[in-house]
């Protein structure tokens, strides 16, 4: 079965940091791209940041709202995908979701997300 | 930034065909795609490449991009249809979501 499964959320003072992790299992992870994307109680979808595959050197791209701040990295020997979160604000706070990328660019399986929240 | 505006709500009446927009400047020269969310669940994929529909997906789902506006349409609308629906697309190898359009059937 093709499953991801995020851990590692909970509470964070603002200016703190945390590490999310997302464990990949039932299909080869280092073929595929992957994404972290958030959503605040109540709002609408946000995309975080990507993770190009081991063919396209493991690249990373970040959405504005995040860039310096949060980081996206891989260990590909054990189906991971992680995302570092320094300097967190009060606005990251949210369900963080990873996601397979298909062939075409679609989000096409995704973790059932973990909640991070940022509060003194 | 690259943007997609989406309505907020839709109605439809129940085995009635539903339209969903997606505005966003030259869109047709990008691939949408289109995810439900339903209530405490995890977003799936309805429409990915404009058009094309995964498996698993009833045909009812259908998807088009031309110009500055992209559309989902669900044919035959079933109350198992209510949900959100946010289109997505890739502008310059960044991701960029719709805020959503929340479909309440009658």
């Amino acid at each position: 079965e093709v499953q991801l499964v995020e851990s590692g959320g909970g509470l964070v003072q603002p200016g703190g940091s945390l590490r999310l992790s997302c464990a990949a299992s039932g299909f080869t992870f280092s073929d595929h791209y992957m994404d972290w994307v958030r959503q605040a109680q109540g709002k609408g979808l946000e995309w975080v940041g990507r993770s190009r595959n081991k063919a396209n050197t493991y690249t990373t791209e970040y959405a504005a709202s995040v860039k310096g701040r949060l980081t996206i990295s891989r260990d590909d020997s054990k189906n991971f995908l992680y995302l570092q979160m320094n300097s967190l604000k009060t606005e990251d706070t949210a369900m963080y979701y990873c996601a397979r990328e298909g062939g075409n660019g679609e989000m096409d399986v995704w973790g059932q997300g973990t909640t991070v929240t940022v509060s003194s | 930034s690259y943007e997609l505006t989406q309505p907020p709500s839709v109605s439809v009446s129940a085995g009635q065909t539903a339209s969903i927009t997606c505005s966003g400047d030259k869109l047709g020269g990008k691939y949408v795609c289109w995810y439900q969310q339903k209530p405490g669940q995890s977003p799936v994929v309805v429409i990915y490449k404009d058009s094309k529909r995964p498996s698993g997906i009833p045909e009812r789902f259908s998807g088009s991009n031309s110009g500055n506006t992209a559309t989902l349409t669900i044919s035959g609308t079933q109350a198992m249809d209510e949900a959100d629906y946010f289109c997505q697309a890739w502008d310059s190898s960044l991701g960029v979501f719709g805020g959503g359009t929340k479909l309440t059937v009658l």
